[in-house]
């Protein structure tokens, strides 16, 4: 198993663009979530999916879209990229839809900056 | 306590010396407590998941406790060594699976 991936590894963009971050695990896992990791601030929870087409805004939503058309894939989009979202983002899963036992599995995350 | 917090911010020990560090949650509606190691340059990775009062589990040096009336879980690690060192993260999955992460403890294990 492959576990958790995450593509891209680093990235940068122009303030306006617009990109998606993948994310994809091979373990069957309902429960799949994005967080971003600033100084200070510890993870954050953006958004999060409890199974194939049903996603639910975490802390700090704001700025990204996401979907969820198959058990394995959790793409995160940024619409229109500003400096607040340089970053770096963790996809994380677990098992089943109740998330409070089940610890969760995280990818290797992606920097992200934004000039 | 209204959200996770994580005590002391960073701590550095020496080789060999045991040490302890400490979550603060919401004790109302509690569901469970994660504790998650974090190394530089890696993942977080699960240690330990604990969900009933009095609860503690241990892996090996590492040992963690919950107090779920008083909104508080220690983990210990006896006798240091460099390997531990790392960000110790733990996280409170509220309602409606919302998980909170505190902001860590970052220890540094001196040689």
């Amino acid at each position: 198993n492959a576990g958790v991936t995450q593509t891209p590894k680093f990235q940068v963009l122009k303030t306006g663009q617009s990109m998606t971050l993948q994310c994809a695990q091979d373990m069957n896992h309902e429960y799949m979530s994005w967080y971003r990791q600033d100084p200070g601030m510890g993870l954050r929870l953006i958004h999060y999916s409890v199974g194939a087409g049903i996603t639910d805004q975490g802390e700090v939503p704001n700025g990204y879209n996401v979907s969820r058309s198959t058990t394995e894939d959790f793409p995160l989009r940024l619409l229109s990229a500003a400096p607040s979202q340089t970053s770096v983002y963790f996809c994380a899963s677990s098992y089943g839809g109740s998330s409070s036992t089940d610890t969760q599995y995280f990818g290797p995350g992606t920097r992200l900056t934004v000039l | 306590i209204l959200n996770v917090e994580q005590s002391p911010q960073s701590l550095h020990v020496q080789e060999g010396d045991s040490t302890n560090f400490t979550c603060s949650f919401p004790s109302s509606n509690f569901y469970a407590l994660h504790w998650y190691r974090w190394e530089t340059a890696k993942s977080p990775e699960a240690l330990f998941v604990m969900t009933l009062n009095g609860d503690e589990k241990k892996k090996g040096r590492i040992s963690a406790t919950l107090n779920t009336k008083e909104g508080y879980s220690y983990l210990y690690i006896k006798g240091s060594q460099p390997e531990d060192s790392a960000t110790y993260l733990c996280a409170n999955p509220g309602g409606y699976q919302k998980v909170t992460f505190g902001t860590g403890t970052k220890l540094q294990v001196i040689p």
